[in-house]
């Protein structure tokens, strides 16, 4: 079964500074999709950025990006330029070819320092 | 376009009742998904459902069941609550038939606390 592990369960950073949340995952499919969501406190859960596996070149999103290294199964976010309204717990994800559900991480918690 | 809506939002029963959960999809979106979200377990999946059939299932006991609507909205049913049921349970749409690799598009989810 594939797995997604998130390795930091808390991490800060300070305002308008440059911060890296890990992520690795565990699948024998050539073909996938990797995601990062964030839930703010007592929030909705919403999409930062997505990676199709096929697709060589990194995912970016205005301050997002990620670091994709499909050999090493890694899939990392790097948030730019951190705002406090980037304070939230993100969700790396995982989703295979065909109808299968999404496979979450535990989640990182980040808190922004003014 | 309108996002995912879930009602209700907050929801407070006893151990022992039923309870029915509520999803609207983005509208075109014919997939909808269901997740648990604990502290303990994470984000877990529960169920989807693709014009009106369940198509994929998690590894939940058959208390926990759900439906789709011709309109895609769909309802969760969690019967005989336990303690353990409490959680946010989250629905998500997407567009693709064939579901799975397109993204999927969260409600703000549904609060159920079992006393």
């Amino acid at each position: 079964a594939q797995t997604v592990t998130q390795s930091q369960p808390e991490m800060s950073v300070q305002e308008a500074e440059t911060v890296t949340l890990s992520c690795t995952y565990d699948t024998s499919e050539s073909d996938y999709y990797l995601f990062w969501y964030k839930q703010p406190p007592s929030r909705q859960m919403i999409l930062v950025i997505r990676q199709e596996a096929y697709k060589q070149q990194n995912a970016t999103e205005n301050r997002f990006s990620v670091n994709f290294q499909k050999a090493a199964k890694s899939f990392s976010l790097k948030i730019s330029d951190s705002q406090l309204g980037d304070a939230a717990m993100y969700f790396c994800a995982y989703i295979g070819p065909g109808n299968t559900p999404l496979v979450f991480g535990k989640g990182t918690r980040l808190s922004v320092i003014a | 376009k309108a996002g995912v809506t879930q009602t209700p939002r907050y929801l407070i029963k006893t151990r022992g009742q039923q309870v029915t959960l509520s999803c609207s999809p983005i509208s075109g979106h014919r997939s909808v998904s269901w997740y648990q979200q604990t502290p303990g377990q994470g984000l877990q999946f529960l169920f989807e459902y693709f014009s009106e059939t369940q198509r994929n299932k998690g590894n939940f006991p058959g208390r926990f069941s759900g439906r789709q609507f011709s309109n895609s909205r769909s309802e969760m049913n969690v019967s005989t609550l336990e303690l353990g049921d409490s959680a946010l349970y989250l629905c998500a749409s997407s567009s693709f038939e064939r579901g799975g690799t397109d993204t999927q598009y969260f409600g703000p989810g549904t609060r159920l606390t079992v006393l």
